[in-house]
């Protein structure tokens, strides 16, 4: 079957460096997403991987393993702002479509 | 360029009553796909239309069934609510589909069932 698995919360200190990871279980994978969700609001891309390796996008950057089926998000020098739930999305392809599965999101509480 | 825009906001409904939610795409964006998101069970993917047709479909009872306008809007519907179906409802809508294009995302609707 089809999962994703991610930690339900992390706590990280403001200025610091956080890893969310994420391991998944797919028939047909064809590319990892992460989301941000801030309370009360609605997801907002981060970022896209389809190949091993890292994305760097300022201070966030996402890894992909598709041979260990293993992706994190790596945010660094940590704001108040980046309190929020971050949600990684497989893409799985099947005989005739595709489907986003959703994990169920690791929550990110900042401290000063 | 405006973003998702999502229909009612908030909603308040009894059981037993019947609802239609409502989600115009970005313009241009051909794929809108509907999600149930409820505290500590993630998104849950309802189903997915691409020019007026319901391309993919998640494990959801028949009383959810939705339907998608020749320009992208799409509605969906909810008979006979049950409490459980008290969620937020989001839309995203995305180029092409799933396949490797970003999902935008509306703002929701958050249904209240009592």
């Amino acid at each position: 079957g089809q999962n994703i698995d991610q930690p339900t919360e992390m706590t990280a200190t403001e200025g610091a460096i956080v890893q969310i990871n994420c391991t998944y279980q797919t028939s047909g994978f064809n590319g990892l997403f992460w989301y941000q969700q801030h309370a009360g609001e609605a997801p907002t891309f981060l970022s896209y991987n389809v190949l091993d390796g890292l994305e760097e996008k300022g201070r966030f950057s996402s890894f992909l393993s598709r041979s260990k089926g293993y992706s994190y998000l790596l945010l660094k020098e940590l704001q108040m702002k980046d309190s929020a739930s971050y949600l990684c999305a497989v893409i799985n392809r099947g005989d005739s479509n595709y489907q986003l599965i959703w994990g169920a999101g690791t929550k990110l509480i900042i401290k000063p | 360029k405006a973003g998702v825009t999502q229909t009612p906001r908030y909603l308040i409904k009894t059981r037993g009553q019947q609802v239609t939610l409502s989600c115009s795409p970005i313009s241009g964006h051909r794929s809108v796909s509907w999600y149930q998101q409820t505290p500590g069970q993630g998104l849950q993917f309802l189903f997915e239309y691409f020019s007026e047709t319901q391309r993919n479909k998640g494990n959801f009872p028949g009383r959810f069934s939705g339907r998608q306008f020749s320009n992208s809007r799409s509605e969906m519907n909810v008979s006979t609510l049950e409490l459980g179906d008290s969620a937020l409802y989001l839309c995203a809508s995305s180029l092409t589909g799933t396949g490797s294009n970003e999902q935008y995302f509306g703002p929701g609707t958050r249904l209240t069932v009592t």
